[in-house]
């Protein structure tokens, strides 16, 4: 069974500032890897994928993943923080062939951008 | 083109009761998701349908139920609600974009249990 894992509950991070959120997978295959973020009282919001291809993926508002096969790993990152950025991110995996469109997320990462 | 609508987007009910959730997929759509999203257990899926048939269920007990109609819309249903069934459900809308899948989800139903 595939399972994801976000290890920090938050991130602080000052506006201006680079940022990182962690995330590492574990799944038999090769995965597919999403990453999500949700404000306040509003749904899921779909920021960038990693299917196959160059490991590093570059996504919406300013985002950007790198995949790393080695280390199971795909964090996101952006070189400067804003403060509208500060939301509630998920890192998820989906299994390309049988596991339709079924997503397994991580637990989240609120990341908090202050002035 | 319209987003996924979900009704409601707010509900209350009492412990032993049922409730029935709604989601209308983007047009065109024939796919949909459902997940239910909680403090302590986070995202967790519960089932799909695709053309009114379930394809893939998540882990949850048999009072946790869906369908899907013809036009694509889906229902969720919960019977004999525990507190514990207190969530937000979100609902995503899928489809087939270039080589992959492309999810697009609700801004969900956010239920209260008492």
């Amino acid at each position: 069974a595939q399972s994801v894992a976000q290890p920090e509950d938050q991130v602080n991070v000052a506006e201006g500032n680079p940022l990182t959120v962690k995330c590492t997978y574990s799944v038999s295959g090769n995965p597919y890897l999403f990453w999500y973020v949700q404000y306040p009282n509003r749904g899921l919001q779909f920021l960038l994928k990693y299917i196959t291809g160059d490991n590093l993926v570059k996504g919406s508002y300013g985002f950007e993943a790198e995949f790393n096969k080695s280390q199971t790993s795909f964090h996101l990152k952006k070189p400067s923080a804003l403060v509208s950025d500060s939301a509630l991110y998920f890192c998820a995996v989906r299994v390309p062939r049988g596991g339709g469109n079924k997503l397994t997320f991580g637990t989240g990462t609120q990341l908090k951008v202050e002035l | 083109k319209a987003g996924v609508t979900q009704t409601p987007r707010y509900l209350i009910k009492t412990r032993g009761q049922q409730v029935t959730l709604s989601c209308s997929p983007i047009s065109g759509h024939r796919s949909v998701s459902w997940y239910q999203q909680t403090p302590g257990q986070g995202l967790q899926f519960l089932f799909e349908y695709f053309s009114e048939t379930q394809r893939n269920k998540g882990n949850f007990p048999g009072r946790f139920s869906g369908r899907q109609f013809s036009n694509s819309r889906s229902e969720m249903n919960v019977s004999t609600l525990e507190l514990g069934d207190s969530a937000l459900y979100l609902c995503a809308s899928n489809a087939r974009t270039g080589n992959d899948n492309e999810q697009f989800f609700g801004p969900g139903t956010r239920l209260t249990v008492l």
